[in-house]
């Protein structure tokens, strides 16, 4: 069973300041890691995906890292705003499989 | 990005009905589609990958029987629930394309209720 972890479960950030969160995941047969910001109402949409260890990426206030070795990934984002509230999910797949395994998402609610 | 639409968002039935959700990929051809359930406070569990025009691939748990998929197109799949009992209550949602190493689009998902 493969078990994708994700910290905190909520979290309430005031408007302007920055946070991150933690999805962990099995670091052996690791291929890819996804992150998704997913909206009341609306589909999750993708904002990353990562293959390689050390991996950053980002897109506008939102950047994301990758440790392949030690098995998590940390979602950062900068300056917050209310259009941020949503669940970020973390997913991840393993070699030769194309199954995403998701986390429980972290429900972030940005307070104006 | 690609559009997956589903329908219907929601869905009230009785006890003993059967129910279907449509998924369909509006601006590309999609042959790999997945669908998922998701419970009050849990991850979203896969339940099968459907491929166009072979039959599904079910996960472990998942009964093939009760959860019908049917992947006729390029463009649509569809999950019927039959003979719904209450424990089926969930939130059904699809997406398409292959994930390997590139982002799969999510359908808005299906709230599904049964009295």
């Amino acid at each position: 069973i493969l078990n994708v972890e994700q910290s905190p479960q909520s979290l309430h950030v005031q408007e302007g300041d920055s946070t991150n969160f933690t999805c962990s995941f099995p670091s052996s047969n690791f291929y890819a890691l996804h992150w998704y910001r997913w909206e009341t109402a609306k589909s999750p949409e993708a904002l990353f995906v990562m293959t390689l260890n050390g991996d950053e990426k980002k897109k506008g206030r939102i950047s994301a890292t990758l440790n392949t070795k030690e098995g998590y990934s940390y979602l950062y984002i900068k300056g917050s705003q209310p259009e941020d509230s949503a669940t970020y999910l973390c997913a991840f797949t393993n070699f030769g499989n194309e199954k995403l395994t998701f986390g429980t998402g972290t429900r972030l609610t940005i307070i104006p | 990005g690609a559009v997956v639409s589903q329908h219907p968002s929601w869905v009230i039935c009785k006890s003993g009905t059967s129910v279907k959700i449509e998924c369909r990929s509006l601006d590309f051809q999609a042959t790999t589609m997945f669908w998922y359930r998701q419970f009050p406070k849990q991850s979203l569990m896969l339940m099968a990958t459907s491929n166009e025009g072979s039959k599904a691939t079910y996960e472990q748990g998942v009964e093939k029987d009760k959860f019908l998929i049917n992947h006729a197109s390029l463009t649509l799949s569809t999950l019927t629930v039959t003979s719904a009992h209450p424990e089926d209550s969930s939130f059904y949602i699809c997406s398409a394309g292959r994930v390997l190493n590139t982002e799969a689009f999510f359908g808005q998902g299906t709230r599904l209720t049964v009295v």
